[in-house]
């Protein structure tokens, strides 16, 4: 069954630290995105993907990198980690438009 | 201001009362989708409208991309119904959503 799976699904840091969440689709879907979820701001997307090799900047790209090193596998990067970004991120997948796929979240927590 | 204007913010319903939740959008959109949230965290994808309307089930959608609007009517609202549903918006510039803030919806017996 197509998929979009994260990791982790929780994830404490320490402010400094460096963090990596992964994101794999079995969707064969060229576009990927990463969003963020805060109470009070929906989703906001923060970078998104066209195909392997390719990232671009979304809406708050500022203190995370994004990573695309093949068409299933979808990374962001959070190199100093700090605590106003805690929150739920999302990783996502879409063909055409009409089947955009979430993943189930990462909680992540930055103290 | 925000390109996805989305109302009300919290709705509560009854069992097999029937409401809309509506998007309004801010610049040109040349498509919509509507989500929902379940208690788990996870994001369904209910609509996909470029125009006109869809409808599953108990739902049905509209899109009017000149007067720059979306509605998701639910009716005979039932307790797995209850919820937070997100609209996205598709702008012109590229294969990205803007989503809106959310309805919580509220199903009660």
């Amino acid at each position: 069954e197509a998929a979009v799976t994260q990791s982790p699904r929780n994830k404490v840091a320490v402010t400094g630290g460096k963090v990596t969440l992964s994101c794999n689709q079995t969707n064969n879907h060229n576009n990927m995105y990463w969003y963020r979820q805060d109470t009070g701001h929906g989703l906001r997307l923060i970078h998104y993907s066209y195909g392997a090799g390719s990232t671009e900047k979304g809406d708050i790209p500022d203190g995370y990198k994004a990573s695309r090193p093949s068409q299933e596998n979808f990374s962001l990067i959070l190199e100093l980690a700090t605590p106003s970004q805690t929150s739920v991120y999302f990783c996502a997948s879409a063909g055409t438009h009409s089947d955009y796929t979430f993943g189930s979240g990462t909680r992540l927590l930055v103290i | 201001g925000d390109q996805v204007e989305q109302s009300p913010s919290a709705l509560s319903l009854h069992e097999g009362t029937s409401s809309a939740l509506r998007c309004n959008f801010t610049t040109t959109t040349r498509s919509v989708q509507w989500f929902r949230q379940n208690s788990r965290g996870s994001l369904i994808n209910l609509f996909y409208l470029a125009s006109g309307t869809k409808e599953n089930g108990r739902l049905k959608s509209a899109f009017d991309s000149k007067e720059l609007y979306s509605t998701l009517h639910i009716r005979d609202a039932q307790l797995e119904d209850s919820g937070t549903y997100f609209c996205a918006a598709e702008g012109t510039g590229g294969y990205k959503v803007v989503f809106g803030s959310g309805t919580r919806l509220l199903v009660s017996p």
